[in-house]
């Protein structure tokens, strides 16, 4: 089982609000990713990091932004909640076996 | 395009059952190909990894082929068990870029009935 963690695992907010979804990893990884999944569709790339300092964009355009100051934690965060933010969020590390490891991911829901 | 295809979209099978679900990529330059399993409300875990070279890797019940020629993989799971009721998602790495690129399929739901 991978060392991975995301809280909270759900999350109901209202439009407008700031939320910050948590990602954290004891493995060590350099690399850390983030994906929105909608039910029943594929995992979208919305923000991915190669080490501490660096964060990029992901393939899906995404309101949200991301930090990543220590090597173990890649906070996700959405200053202004929308309906259309709501999905479920997964976070991913990657080690030297070139395998991703995925957290249980955050469901939102934004009212 | 890079495109990961996934088939059936969803399976129902009766628990002890074999079944075999299907991936098609037109991923390139390819790199390896993973299967993931995804239960419900939780994130995907590894099942297996194959690179080009490799035709057919096991994992218990889990046996997955490759077939670099014509770009498609399987997934057999033997003896289905109730357990075995998730998504099953195909992913394609590809070599282009130092991210080493990961497209993803839509997935397979299997569910397994008692």
């Amino acid at each position: 089982e991978a060392d991975i963690y995301q809280t909270p695992r759900y999350l109901v907010i209202g439009t407008g609000k700031k939320i910050t979804l948590e990602c954290s990893q004891t493995m060590g990884h350099d690399k850390m990713y983030w994906y929105q999944q909608d039910p029943g569709m594929e995992l979208h790339l919305i923000h991915y990091s190669y080490g501490v300092n660096s964060t990029e964009k992901g393939d899906l355009s995404s309101e949200s932004t991301v930090s990543r100051i220590r090597t173990e934690h890649f906070p996700l965060t959405l200053e202004s909640a929308r309906p259309s933010h709501t999905s479920q969020y997964l976070c991913a590390s990657r080690g030297g076996a070139d395998t991703q490891y995925f957290g249980p991911g955050t469901r939102l829901t934004v009212l | 395009k890079n495109q990961v295809e996934q088939s059936p979209q969803s399976l129902i099978i009766l628990e002890g059952k074999n079944c075999t679900l299907q991936c098609n990529y037109t991923v390139s330059p390819f790199s390896n190909l993973r299967w993931y399993k995804q239960d419900t409300g939780r994130g995907p875990v590894s099942l297996t990894i194959m690179t080009f070279s490799e035709n057919t890797k096991s994992n218990g019940r889990y046996t997955a082929t490759l077939d670099a020629d014509t770009k498609q993989s399987s997934l057999h799971i033997t003896a289905s068990q109730l357990s075995d009721s998730a998504s099953y998602i195909c992913v394609v790495s590809d070599r282009g870029s130092t991210l080493g690129r990961l497209y993803f399929g839509r997935g397979t739901q299997l569910t397994v009935w008692p």
